[in-house]
């Protein structure tokens, strides 16, 4: 299994603050990476699949960036508000159709 | 928009108990995977199909099988329910099995006493 690791577990900001959080795996074969968003009692919810290196992609207040060379995505969500309170899951394409998920990093904003 | 159904959200049943959790996809969608959810732990893969009649192990099979018999429906087995098996359960499908968009269905909650 190549793990997919994400930090920080779980954030807490404040309605109105700009965040980032960061999805790290392994470089070699590289094929694509995935980030879904998971709020409490509904599906995950994809938001982005990057493939190349330096990929930037914009989704409303959500961007997200790749270094597949040293194996690391950032997911940015700028001036946080409550309803982006969720789960954020980071997902490595690993060949068969099928993702290795990372645990997830849980944010909180409060109004 | 791709819809993606699991037959519960809540089950409970018991141990011992052979357990049938279904999933359909309305997209004609080539892929699908069946996940459990554990805190902590993230989404793990179980099983996946790429086809009819396919099947593949995931990273945890263990205690599970599935099923495919049409294109839209994807079955995990439980055959004798134990305590460890109490998780959230999620299915998913993608349409090939290039680097492709999962949609996921709401979740079976399942507690196993």
């Amino acid at each position: 299994i190549l793990n997919v690791e994400q930090s920080p577990q779980s954030l807490h900001v404040q309605e109105g603050d700009s965040t980032n959080f960061t999805c790290s795996f392994p470089s070699s074969n590289f094929y694509a990476l995935h980030w879904y968003r998971w709020e409490t009692a509904k599906s995950p919810e994809a938001l982005f699949v990057m493939t190349l290196n330096g990929d930037e992609k914009k989704k409303g207040r959500i961007s997200a960036t790749l270094n597949t060379k040293e194996g690391y995505s950032y997911l940015y969500i700028k001036g946080s508000q409550p309803e982006d309170s969720a789960t954020y899951l980071c997902a490595r394409h690993r060949g068969q159709g099928n993702l290795i998920f990372g645990k997830g990093t849980k944010l909180s904003v409060k109004p | 928009d791709v819809k993606v159904t699991q037959s519960s959200r809540y089950l409970v049943k018991r141990t011992g108990e052979k357990v049938f959790l279904e999933c359909v996809q309305d997209m004609d969608h080539e892929n699908m995977f069946w996940y459990r959810q554990d805190p902590g732990l993230g989404l793990r893969l179980i099983y996946f199909s790429y086809d009819v009649k396919m099947k593949e192990k995931g990273d945890i099979p263990e205690g599970y099988s599935v099923s495919r018999e049409k294109k839209e429906r994807f079955s995990l087995i439980l055959e004798s329910a134990s305590t460890n098996q109490t998780s959230m359960y999620l299915c998913a499908s993608s349409l090939d099995q290039e680097a492709d968009t999962q949609y996921f269905g709401p979740g079976t909650r399942l507690t196993v006493l």
